[in-house]
């Protein structure tokens, strides 16, 4: 069965660069969330998008930002990172309305030196 | 006070004990819950999700939730080594594309 795709698995930027995260959901999923997860912390909600919209904001810094394009695939924005930002950061997706959970990807690993 | 509570652990046990998981929330506005299991660098997998107080069985994995008491559990039985993992147990409430707020995992480890 298809699952949450994300890309790329693992990613390396320096301080201050840009990064892009991408995350194809279970076709036919209409939601997409956004988590990150820090070394030895709990998964912190970021962002979610239903239907192409945002639909919901955690904890997202400002110098993030995501999308959710026309083929339900959701891209996350990261702007001047910091070594703070170095973290797992998961993509999760669920056809919303039909209380089956949600569906995990494998993450991205990002490490900013 | 984080709005679900979750006990580090590490929680160790011999293998084929029950095993009992416990969460604590402190958001009343959450209604549906779950539990996911996260084995080192991967991703979490949803194991099980609960709408109202009650248990929700699937096969070895029981779910349990007491909205009185806001307290949820996760018992599994005939544990296996394979079972090792961190379980995280998440709530979530309200209408439309909410997001989940996760405990912080309990690190769980099955003797063989």
């Amino acid at each position: 069965a298809a699952g949450v795709i994300q890309s790329p698995r693992h990613l390396i930027k320096e301080k201050r660069e840009t990064a892009t995260l991408k995350c194809y959901p279970i076709p036919r999923h209409d939601t997409v969330y956004w988590y990150q997860q820090g070394p030895g912390q709990d998964p912190q909600f970021l962002i979610s998008f239903y239907e192409k919209m945002q639909s919901d904001k955690g904890s997202i810094p400002d110098r993030f930002s995501a999308q959710q394009f026309s083929d339900y695939h959701s891209e996350l924005n990261m702007s001047s990172l910091e070594l703070g930002d170095s973290a797992l950061y998961f993509c999760a997706s669920s056809l919303e309305g039909t209380g089956h959970g949600y569906t995990f990807g494998s993450g991205t690993r990002l490490t900013v030196v | 006070q984080k709005e679900v509570e979750q006990d580090p652990g590490p929680l160790s046990v011999p293998e084929g004990a029950i095993v009992s998981l416990n969460c604590t929330y402190s958001n009343s506005a959450f209604q549906y819950f779950m539990w996911y299991r996260q084995y080192s660098r991967k991703g979490p997998e949803l194991l099980m999700y609960t709408y109202s107080s009650g248990n929700k069985e699937d096969g070895r994995f029981t779910a349990q939730v007491d909205k009185s008491s806001k307290y949820i559990s996760l018992f599994i039985r005939d544990s296996q080594p394979s079972d090792s993992a961190t379980y995280l147990c998440a709530g979530g409430g309200g209408g439309g594309a909410d997001g989940l707020t996760f405990g912080k995992g309990t690190h769980l480890i099955i003797q063989p």
